[in-house]
């Protein structure tokens, strides 16, 4: 079974620049996170989609990034414009519909200077 | 806040040593458990899950041990081997039946050959 796919693996853009990350999920699964994860602290949740609608976008800094999952599988996420403070590891989960156990992507790296 | 925290920041071992990871957690109504390895530059793994009507559970080379009254878990690495350097989280959703995932800061396992 493949797992969850991420892309780029890597990122690096000026202040100011926009930048998008993709995310497919585990086949079936209908529940799918999107995860910040700054340097040497856990991932915290930002988005959390069930099939193409949003269930938890809370933690989400609105004026700045957007996420959408149009068709239920698929999902981007998206910064415009990046803050030097945005620089930490995206990581994208999966779940079996609302599932606690997730399984997670290998995630992009982003560095904004 | 409710919140899912570890008492160790790094441990240090000797390969063949068995390493003890520990997490406390707040929310005395969590009834689920996750413990993930997360390698450098790679996304969160799951190793092991427990369920708040179990005391322990055993995988392979791997044992974690629930203790409610102190609302304290552990992860026990038998024989650890260099392969089992990494950060390992705690996690467990919020509130019953909620499938948002909530992650301590990590402990970082160090083995020496």
């Amino acid at each position: 079974e493949a797992g969850v796919a991420q892309s780029p693996r890597y990122k690096i853009i000026e202040k100011r620049q926009s930048v998008a990350f993709w995310c497919n999920p585990i086949s079936g699964h209908a529940t799918l996170y999107w995860y910040q994860q700054i340097l040497g602290q856990g991932p915290k949740l930002l988005i959390q989609f069930q099939n193409n609608g949003v269930v938890d976008d809370s933690q989400l800094p609105k004026d700045r990034f957007s996420a959408e999952r149009l068709k239920g599988v698929d999902s981007t996420l998206k910064i415009q414009p990046a803050k030097l403070e945005d620089s930490a590891v995206y990581l994208c989960a999966s779940s079996v519909s609302r599932a606690p156990l997730q399984y997670f992507g290998p995630g992009t790296r982003l560095t904004v200077t | 806040g409710e919140s899912v925290g570890l008492h160790l920041p790094t441990l240090s071992v000797q390969e063949g040593d068995n390493s003890i990871i520990n997490c406390a957690y707040s929310n005395s109504a969590s009834d689920y458990f996750i413990w993930y390895k997360q390698e450098s530059g790679k996304g969160p793994q799951f190793i092991i899950d427990i369920r708040s009507n179990m005391d322990k559970r055993q995988g392979q080379r791997v044992t974690v041990l629930l203790n409610k009254t102190v609302k304290h878990l552990s992860l026990q690495i038998a024989a650890t081997q260099p392969g089992d350097s990494a950060v390992y989280f705690c996690a467990e959703p919020p509130r019953s039946g909620y499938s948002t995932l909530t992650f301590g800061k990590g402990t970082m396992l160090l083995v020496s050959p």
